[in-house]
């Protein structure tokens, strides 16, 4: 398996701030028939299901404000959320496709 | 609108069984990998299944292989989980999601998920 491991496990950010979550894979999810990384991104809000963010390490799912950003490659990835907003409250998990899908622990974003 | 709403949870004692329901619409159901991914109460995110366009290919993690099968029916558009011999720590949320597939660098159908329902609760417990 490649495992994902995401840091920190908790982070508090003031309004407006920058938040930055980074998520780090056993081996490169990086695949060169291509080009593409085979990274994702999930935000989970309190008392709801998760909801897909990013996929390809960078691609924006449709809908999702541009203050979220994924960067990265091979094994060492990014997820920025630029101006931290209240509704950005949530738990953001990254997660390999390259092989058996396997996410990291997730990472607790509050406001400071 | 993409929906999914998934069913059939409840209160089960270790060693029993339940089938989980998944209900698609808004989509061609046909088109799509369908998943199955847990989450233990305060928990992170677990996957669990994966079953192929025409249900042919069944993946299972190694947590729950041999004890849960996946499968579809395309003319209900609905993926179920028949889960057996549940255990304690198989008390979770249950998620299903399309899978987006993609070029699979191995035997594994890759692609991200897609979860759009609100999960279905199963508590293993005497």
């Amino acid at each position: 398996d490649i495992v994902m491991t995401q840091s920190p496990d908790s982070l508090a950010v003031s309004l407006g701030e920058r938040a930055t979550i980074n998520c780090k894979s056993s081996q490169s999810v990086f695949y060169s028939f291509n080009n593409k990384n085979y990274l994702a991104w999930y935000q989970q809000k309190p008392g709801q299901p998760p909801k897909l963010l990013i996929y390809w390490a960078s691609t924006r799912e449709s809908g999702v404000p541009d203050r979220f950003s994924g960067s990265g490659s091979g094994t060492d990835f990014t997820l920025t959320i630029s101006s931290l907003q209240a509704e950005d409250v949530a738990v953001y998990y990254c997660q390999q496709y390259y092989t058996t899908p396997f996410f990291g622990q997730g990472t607790k974003l509050e406001i400071k | 609108e993409v929906q999914l709403v998934e069913s059939g949870g409840g209160v089960i004692r270790p060693g029993g069984s339940v089938r989980l329901s998944c209900a698609a619409s808004g989509f061609t159901f046909d088109d799509y990998d369908m998943t199955w991914v847990r989450q233990a109460p305060g928990k992170g995110l677990e996957w669990v299944s994966t079953i192929n366009r025409n249900g042919g290919s069944k993946y299972y993690a190694d947590s729950v292989k041999g004890r849960f099968t996946i499968s579809r029916d395309r003319a209900r558009k609905s993926l179920f989980l028949q889960m057996n011999s549940l255990r304690a720590e198989d008390t979770a949320f249950y998620y299903c999601a399309r899978v987006i597939r993609v070029a699979a660098p191995g035997s594994f159908p890759s692609g991200w998920f897609d979860p759009r329902g609100q999960g279905t609760l199963v508590t293993v417990s005497s």
